[in-house]
């Protein structure tokens, strides 16, 4: 069954430190978006992809973080540099045209 | 601004029991709805989803209901088993973005 794969699984780092994380969408699927979800909250989007287009990061703080998606295909999101507040999970989802988005296993996030 | 809500954070119920998680929707344009389930650790599942040209649809011991009079949505859990445990989301978007906004979630606990 196709999936969404994302990685690193768990990541610690040092506030003030560079994180990346990737991911790579269902084969076919236009859409990707990023989430971060807080424990005990729902997700938050980050940036939405359209191919290899932004179409939403209005919520990106993008004094640290950035997302890009060079070929249309898999993704990176970065975090320069990382503060404690930025602990949490960040999941990557993708859809087709039917607006159902498939969610990735997530990357948790562990700034020290 | 705009959000999709939940009314109860916390709901448990005995297994074998209906389990019916409830959401309340403020984004009068969103045309698409759905339920996803969260278990630890891991990225949300897709559950079920449904339209807003429909009330009612139902798949394997589970129905999403609609109304968007009041801008209600609901997730009914027939049978409810102990692998139901998981915090259950409900998300809304439209069909001219695709942006997925979530709520904040309800915990389902089921008593053996």
């Amino acid at each position: 069954e196709a999936e969404v794969a994302q990685s690193p699984r768990y990541k610690i780092t040092e506030k003030s430190q560079a994180v990346a994380f990737w991911c790579d969408p269902i084969s076919g699927h236009a859409t990707l978006y990023w989430y971060r979800q807080i424990l005990g909250q729902g997700p938050e989007l980050l940036v939405q992809f359209q191919d290899e287009s932004v179409v939403d990061d209005s919520q990106l703080p993008k004094d640290r973080f950035s997302a890009e998606r060079l070929k249309g295909v898999d993704s990176t999101l970065k975090i320069q540099p990382a503060e404690l507040g930025d602990s949490a999970m960040y999941l990557c989802a993708s859809s087709s045209q039917s607006n159902e988005a498939f969610f990735g296993q997530g990357t948790r996030l562990t700034v020290v | 601004g705009e959000n999709v809500g939940l009314h109860l954070p916390t709901l448990s119920v005995q297994e074998g029991d209906n389990s019916i998680i409830n959401c309340a929707y403020s984004n009068s344009a969103s045309d698409y709805f759905i339920w996803y389930k969260q278990e630890s650790g891991k990225g949300p599942q897709f559950i079920i989803d449904i339209r807003s040209n429909m009330d009612k649809r139902q798949g394997q011991r589970v129905t999403v209901l609609l109304n968007k009079t009041v801008k209600h949505l609901s997730l009914q859990i027939a049978a409810t088993q102990p692998g139901d445990s998981a915090v259950y989301f409900c998300a809304e978007n439209t069909d001219s973005s695709y942006k997925l906004i979530f709520g904040s979630g309800t915990r389902l606990l089921v008593r053996p």
